[in-house]
């Protein structure tokens, strides 16, 4: 089971905005790697992902995301949100099948 | 560049059939897997299950199984969605996306189609 906190996020324009991502088993698969991932759904898209395997950043993804954690417990940082950062997030595990947590909705102030 | 394009919108009734499709391009088709993920109205994203394209062995979340076919036509680098019998619950955003590994690191995604199920 993943969970998400907080579920709603209200941020200011400019100002960071810090999302957690805990699993209730560890995430880590037996080749070593830790298929946890984030991905941003904005009004009327299909999800586009930002973070794989905790850490890196996809292609095209501006550096004011970055993803960190292992095991159990993940975080998605976003240094300065942007007008365009409004939207879901979501973290996936793909070590044990697939899995999303329940999403958190970013929107500005 | 790589693409899923998913068939358009679509309106049935319930106990109808349905298959909905996904072309993929841009990148090997039979190097991937093909997911298929349901937003219901309002919801977040369940994965559904997929398959690998190589050899169609497929996968299915184990409440789902059953109640949808996973399959592909490699010949026109296309995955699909069916339904034999639809039900109003149903209704919702399908969504494909490519994955390498199984269900390890999927990336690229569709655009969606919306099946409405009602009488």
């Amino acid at each position: 089971v993943m969970t998400q906190s907080p579920l709603s996020l209200p941020v200011t324009l400019g100002q960071p905005a810090s999302i957690s991502c805990s699993s209730s088993q560890s995430l880590v698969h037996s080749n070593g790697d830790t298929y946890l991932h984030w991905f941003q759904q904005r009004p009327g898209q299909s999800p586009r992902r930002l973070i794989y395997k905790v850490s890196n950043r996809d292609s095209g993804v501006p550096d004011r995301f970055s993803g960190s954690g292992s095991g159990t417990d993940f975080t998605l940082k976003i240094s300065r949100v942007e007008a365009e950062d409004v939207g879901v997030y979501y973290c996936v595990q793909g070590t044990h099948w697939l899995t999303f947590g329940p999403g958190t909705k970013v929107d500005i102030k | 560049e790589v693409q899923l394009v998913q068939s358009g919108a679509e309106v049935k009734k319930p106990g109808d059939c349905l298959k909905i499709s996904c072309e993929g391009s841009g990148f090997r088709f039979t190097d991937y897997w093909i997911g298929w993920v349901r937003q219901m109205p309002g919801k977040g994203l369940e994965w559904m299950g997929i398959i690998r394209i190589s050899d169609s062995y497929t996968l299915y979340t184990p409440s789902l199984q059953g109640q949808v076919t996973i399959s592909a036509d490699i010949s026109i680098n296309t995955a699909y969605l069916q339904w034999s019998s639809l039900k109003a619950s149903d209704t919702a955003i399908y969504y494909c996306a490519r994955s390498m590994g199984g269900t390890n690191m999927v990336d690229y995604w569709g655009q969606g189609t919306l099946v409405t199920v009602s009488s």
